[in-house]
């Protein structure tokens, strides 16, 4: 069966554009997870969505959002782009809390 | 709110020597917890989990895993090292009940020496 798919899988972006990642679940799973990873902070919780509800919300500036589609697909967008953005932004999906599988991941490169 | 210690932010072992890996998790409420395995350029994968009921838990790749209570601790062990071992590995850790999200440590490397 298909795994999690995430689109791009490589961006480079400009300060101050905005950006839309993609991410698409393993069939039948509801539950979808963001992930920043950074070599200094590790993995940071973005937000969880559920059914396109937000279960779950990190500590994150509000430039970072997000939203589930009824096929559950889900994107995330970061508007007016910083330097410190830059990461890996994993996505993962659930059946079970915490038993995720992840994406390869989307590599955000701000320049 | 809950989280997890890592210790050692880079371990090294001969290729056939133990490996282990050490996870303290602080959780005011008994915890689930796991641990991932990452490869370079790939997410993360679940080695194995812990959801209370066996406290020795055995993963995929020859892991286990061992619950203990009184020491907060969830370390990761494997008896001989093999050199795909090498990888980043993350224990990570939820409450139970409710919608509560997983908290992942800052990881562990592990280098296999042949």
């Amino acid at each position: 069966k298909a795994g999690v798919t995430q689109t791009p899988r490589y961006l480079i972006k400009t300060r101050g554009q905005q950006v839309t990642l993609s991410c698409s679940p393993i069939s039948g799973h509801r539950s979808v997870s963001w992930y920043q990873q950074t070599p200094g902070q590790g993995l940071q919780f973005l937000f969880e969505y559920f059914s396109e509800t937000q279960r779950n919300k990190g500590n994150f500036p509000g430039r970072f959002s997000g939203r589930q589609f009824s096929n559950s697909r889900s994107e995330m967008n970061v508007s007016t782009l910083e330097l410190g953005d830059s990461a890996l932004y994993l996505c993962a999906s659930s059946l079970e809390r915490g038993d995720y599988t992840f994406g390869s991941g989307t590599r955000l490169t701000v320049v | 709110a809950q989280s997890v210690t890592q210790l050692g932010s880079h371990v090294s072992v001969s290729e056939g020597a133990l490996v282990l890996l050490r996870c303290n998790y602080s959780s005011s409420v008994p915890p689930y917890l796991f641990w991932y395995v990452q490869y370079p350029n790939q997410g993360l994968q679940l080695l194995l989990k812990y959801t209370s009921a066996a406290t020795l838990v055995k993963g995929i790749n020859g892991f286990e895993a061992e619950f203990k209570k009184s020491e907060t601790s969830f370390h990761l062990t494997k008896p001989s090292a093999h050199m795909s071992d090498a990888a980043e590995y993350f224990c990570a850790v939820s409450l139970t009940g409710g919608y509560q999200k997983v908290t992942f440590g800052t990881g562990t490397k592990l280098q296999v020496i042949p």
